[in-house]
């Protein structure tokens, strides 16, 4: 069964430094892959997505993601935090059926 | 949040009542989906339609029932046979890829439902 993970609820960064969201899938095939961000009480944004080509995946308000096919992951990352990036993470996969299905999330706060 | 709009923003339910939440979309997306999101849970997909007069059942679609009578609206019926309803309700929708995949999902601010 197709299925994403991210395996930390909570992931605290001080201001100015990189900060990396973890995700992992699992999918038969090729994986289309999502990132979204949600902030308190609205919807969530879409972020950046991984079809296919180059690994390295470049998205809104800075944020990028590499996508690592033998580790099956998808780690967002951004080189610098700012506390406006302080929100929740949803990582996401496109299933067989083409439907999409989300992580549990991650909290990410960044600290001033 | 786009062209996707979601009301009322706060909507409390008595025992055994329905009701309804309300999904607007401005995009002339095809496909609209309907959410529920738990703290810790993330998102969990109730019903979702990719054509008019037409719509498939999700993860978690007992005690919910939907509609789409036109493309631009999508509402979603919390009925009183669903016993745990308090939740985050959230509604998106998407357009079809020229490969024929569903792109992106753009999502309404959401309506939170309580239980009085």
């Amino acid at each position: 069964a197709q299925s994403v993970a991210q395996p930390e609820d909570q992931v605290n960064v001080a201001e100015g430094n990189p900060l990396t969201v973890k995700c992992t899938y699992s999918v038969s095939g090729n994986p289309y892959l999502f990132w979204y961000v949600q902030y308190p009480n609205r919807g969530l944004q879409f972020l950046l997505k991984y079809i296919t080509g180059d690994n390295l995946v470049k998205g809104s308000y800075g944020f990028e993601a590499e996508f690592n096919k033998s580790q099956t992951s998808f780690h967002l990352k951004k080189p610098s935090a700012l506390v406006s990036d302080s929100a929740l993470y949803f990582c996401a996969v496109r299933d067989r059926d083409d439907k999409i299905i989300f992580g549990k999330g991650t909290r990410l706060h960044i600290l001033p | 949040d786009g062209g996707i709009t979601q009301s009322p923003k706060y909507l409390f339910r008595k025992e055994g009542q329905n009701v309804t939440l309300s999904c607007e979309q401005n995009l002339n997306h095809d496909a609209m989906y309907w959410y529920r999101q738990d703290p810790g849970q993330g998102l969990r997909l109730i019903y979702y339609s990719q054509i008019v007069n037409d719509f498939q059942k999700g993860d978690i679609a007992e005690g919910y029932s939907v509609s789409r009578e036109k493309k631009e609206s999508f509402p979603l019926t919390v009925t009183s046979a669903q016993k745990n309803p308090t939740a985050f309700y959230l509604c998106a929708s998407s357009i079809r890829e020229t490969s024929g995949a569903w792109n992106i999902q753009y999502f309404g601010a959401g309506t939170r439902l309580s239980v009085l």
